[in-house]
C-alpha cells in the first residue's frame, strides 16, 4: 500500500526557515517524480516544486512564487522527500501536501498526482 | 505559465442531477489534464487523468472529455458523496498549474 506521511510543520515568523519531510512507503521511491503542493486557508491548490526520478538525476523544478527560497530534495536511503523553506513569508501559510508524481522511464514523463499525503500545516505569522 | 480557467466556481445541484464542470487552458496541453476531488480537511483524490481516463476505483458516473483547449468533467448522476470541490490540473509544462476549483453544493 502506498503511503505518504508529512511531518515538520508548525508556527514560524517571517524570514525564518522550516524543513518539511515526507516519508514514502509501498512503492519504489527512486522510480517516481515526487512533488509538493500547497493550499492556503480557504484557497485552491498550488503546485510548489518537484523532484524528478533517479533516471532523470533527481533534478528539480519550482513554482515562480517559491523559486530561490524553497529547495526540494530526497534521501533515497530513507525513502524521504524534503522541502526546505527559507525566507518564509506570511503568504506561505498553507497546508503542504506531498504527492506522488508519475513513474518515469524516459526523459519526458507527464502524469498526474496519484497518491497524496494527509497534509501538514505551516503558519507564518508576524 | 499555462493558466487554467475553471468554471463555474460554485455549482448548486441536487442528487441525481447531471453535472458538468469546464476547464480551459491558455494554450495547448494536448490531453495532459487531470481532475481531482477534494473534501473539507482531506487531501485531493485523483479522478481522471489524460483528460478522459478513469482512475482505478473511481465510479463510472465520472467521465472526462476534451476539445482543443477545453476540458470537461461530467458526473452523470450526482450522489450524496459527490458534494465536494473539484480541481483540474495540467501537467503538460514543467510548471504545473491547477484551475481555481469548482465547489459542488446542495
Amino acid at each position: 500500500e502506498v503511503q505518504l506521511v508529512e511531518s515538520g510543520g508548525g508556527l514560524v515568523q517571517p524570514g525564518e526557515s522550516l524543513r518539511l519531510s515526507c516519508a514514502a512507503s509501498g512503492f519504489t521511491f527512486s522510480d517516481h517524480y515526487m512533488d509538493w503542493v500547497r493550499q492556503a486557508p480557504g484557497k485552491g491548490l498550488e503546485w510548489v516544486g518537484r523532484s524528478r526520478n533517479k533516471g532523470n538525476g533527481y533534478t528539480t523544478e519550482y513554482a515562480a512564487s517559491v523559486r530561490g527560497r524553497f529547495t526540494v530534495s530526497r534521501d533515497v536511503s530513507k525513502n524521504s522527500l524534503f522541502l526546505q523553506m527559507s525566507s518564509l513569508k506570511t503568504e506561505d501559510t498553507a497546508v503542504y501536501y506531498c504527492a506522488r508524481g508519475p513513474y518515469c522511464n524516459s526523459n519526458f514523463c507527464p502524469g498526474p498526482f496519484d497518491y497524496w499525503g494527509q497534509g501538514i500545516l505551516v503558519t507564518v505569522f508576524s | 505559465d499555462i493558466q487554467m480557467t475553471q468554471s463555474p466556481s460554485t455549482l448548486s445541484a441536487s442528487v441525481g442531477d447531471r453535472v458538468t464542470i469546464t476547464c480551459r487552458a491558455s494554450q495547448s496541453i494536448n490531453t495532459w489534464l487531470a481532475w481531482y476531488q477534494q473534501k473539507p480537511g482531506k487531501a485531493p483524490r485523483l479522478l481522471i487523468y489524460e483528460a478522459s481516463s478513469l482512475e482505478s476505483g473511481v465510479p463510472s458516473r465520472f467521465s472526462g472529455s476534451a476539445s482543443g483547449t477545453e476540458f470537461t468533467l461530467t458526473i452523470s448522476s450526482l450522489q450524496p458523496d459527490d458534494f465536494a470541490t473539484y480541481y483540474c490540473q495540467q501537467y503538460h509544462s514543467y510548471s504545473l498549474t491547477f484551475g481555481g476549483g469548482t465547489k459542488v453544493e446542495i
